[in-house]
C-alpha cells in the first residue's frame, strides 16, 4: 500500500510569485486535506477536497486555491506569495467510507518565501 | 468552534520515566480526538484516536490516552519513556457531526528524553 506522497520536498520562491504543490493520496482514499504548519506551530487547516469538490475551508484568503483530480491526487496553488506563507505544507488523505476518521499525512513540502 | 490547548510546549523526562502530555479541548459536543507525533523534518503520524466506546484507548509505541468528558481532556501517557520517543506531539480534534473531518490542532508539545 502506497502512502501519501508530496512534491517537491523543498521550494524557494520570491514574494509575489505563484507556487503549486502536489499530493498523491493513499490508495483507496477519496478525500484530501491541506494544512499549513508555520515554524513552531500546529498545522492549520486550509481546505479539504472530496470527489473533486471543495468540502470545507479554513481561514485562508482566496489566493490559496486547490484542485482534486479524478485519481484523487491534489494540488495546492498559492498566488501572490507573501513572506508569511513560508511554512511546511502538509497533505493528508482519508476515506469517507467505513466510518474511518483517520487522516494520513504526507512528509510535507517546505516552502520558503524570500 | 473547536479548539485545543496543550499545556507545556516543552516536556523533559528521563529515560524509563512516565510520559504525560496534556491536552484539553473546547467543543460544543464531544469531538473525535487524536494524538499525532512528528519527528524532525517529517509529516505527522497517528498515535491513537478516540471516536466512541471505551474511553481508554491504546495506540502505537506503548502510548495510551484517556478521554474524560467531564474534564474535556485527552491526556497522552506512556509508562516508560524511550530515547526514540523524543519528538513533537500534537493533540487534535475533529467534528463528530459529519461534513468532513477537518482537524484542529493544538500548538504541540516537544518531548525531550534524557539519559
Amino acid at each position: 500500500e502506497t502512502g501519501v506522497t508530496q512534491s517537491p520536498t523543498h521550494l524557494i520562491k520570491t514574494r509575489g510569485q505563484q507556487v503549486t504543490l502536489r499530493c498523491s493520496s493513499q490508495s483507496g482514499h477519496n478525500t484530501v486535506s491541506w494544512y499549513q504548519q508555520a515554524l513552531g506551530q500546529g498545522p492549520q487547516f486550509i481546505f479539504q477536497y472530496y470527489r473533486e469538490e471543495e468540502n470545507g475551508r479554513g481561514n485562508f484568503p482566496p489566493r490559496f486555491s486547490g484542485l482534486q483530480f479524478p485519481n484523487y491526487s491534489s494540488e495546492l496553488n498559492v498566488n501572490a506569495l507573501e513572506l508569511d506563507d513560508s511554512a511546511l505544507y502538509l497533505c493528508a488523505s482519508s476515506s469517507s467510507s467505513g466510518g474511518s476518521y483517520e487522516q494520513y499525512f504526507g512528509p510535507g513540502t517546505r516552502l520558503t518565501v524570500t | 468552534a473547536q479548539s485545543v490547548t496543550q499545556l507545556g510546549s516543552h516536556v523533559s523526562v528521563s529515560e524509563g520515566a512516565l510520559v504525560l502530555l496534556r491536552c484539553n479541548y473546547s467543543s460544543s459536543v464531544p469531538p473525535y480526538l487524536f494524538w499525532y507525533v512528528q519527528y524532525p523534518n517529517q509529516g505527522l503520524q497517528l498515535l491513537l484516536k478516540y471516536t466512541t466506546g471505551a474511553t481508554l484507548v491504546k495506540g502505537i509505541n506503548g502510548f495510551e490516552a484517556e478521554f474524560k468528558k467531564s474534564e474535556t481532556s485527552f491526556h497522552l501517557t506512556k509508562p516508560s519513556a524511550h530515547m526514540s520517543d523524543a519528538a513533537e506531539y500534537f493533540c487534535a480534534v475533529s467534528p463528530n457531526t459529519g461534513g468532513g473531518n477537518k482537524l484542529t490542532f493544538g500548538t504541540g508539545t516537544q518531548l525531550k528524553v534524557e539519559l
